[in-house]
């Protein structure tokens, strides 16, 4: 069983759409995060969330949106795609202050 | 603001040739630096957390130590498998569900 799997694995869009990519974690864990790497392989952490609290990095536009339906899911929609926003996605969970964290195996968005 | 700069950026050897990847790190409180692994098309794969100075941990041909200002993992005698990037990160005292700050990477390749 994957413990956090994401979908879609490829996304390909055109500029100015909407998409959403969702992300389910089975490990029961209380937080899950997205990343985003961009093309030089470098992660940057754009959202963590718990059942208390939403952490945004500052630096992440507000067409980026996280929704969480429950404990096990955080989901992230993006309005008005952009080039600049081409990257790979990762949803990543964790449990307490363990600080161990379990990812998924990515989606790569490109917008054209 | 945390940073970890990591080098070499990439490092190739034979099989069998021993070496060490570095990161140093800048945090206001280091809670924990993490070292994962992660192969092309796939999401990070946790290999350690070191929360000290002088604090080791091994596991299978990899080992990790860490020190007031920098992290090193050795690794003994690689094989082909053991070719990926290999990813530094930290997280600072601050906590709460801050995520990780992470270095752009090492990406060791393994000739046999």
């Amino acid at each position: 069983d994957t413990a956090v799997s994401q979908t879609p694995k490829y996304l390909v869009t055109q500029m100015g759409n909407d998409k959403s990519i969702k992300c389910e974690q089975n490990l029961g864990h209380d937080t899950m995060y997205w990343y985003k790497q961009d093309s030089k392989k470098f992660l940057k952490i754009m959202f963590s969330y718990n059942n208390k609290e939403l952490i945004i990095n500052e630096t992440v536009p507000n067409r980026f949106s996280p929704k969480s339906p429950d404990k096990a899911h955080l989901n992230l929609h993006i309005n008005s795609l952009e080039l600049g926003d081409s990257a790979v996605y990762f949803c990543a969970s964790s449990l307490g202050t363990s600080l161990i964290m379990f990812f998924g195996s990515g989606t790569q968005l490109s917008v054209l | 603001e945390d940073q970890v700069t990591q080098s070499p950026e990439a490092l190739r050897l034979q099989e069998g040739e021993s070496s060490s990847l570095n990161c140093s790190y800048t945090v206001s409180g280091l809670r924990g630096l993490f070292w994962y692994r992660q192969d092309p098309g796939k999401g990070p794969e946790f290999l350690f957390t070191l929360y000290s100075a002088g604090e080791e941990k091994e596991k299978e041909r990899l080992k990790a130590t860490l020190t007031k200002k920098e992290s090193f993992l050795h690794i003994t005698a690689p094989k082909p498998e053991d070719s990926a990037t290999y990813l530094c990160a930290v997280q600072a005292e601050r906590g709460g569900a801050d995520g990780l700050t992470f270095g752009k990477g090492t990406h060791l390749i393994i000739q046999p």
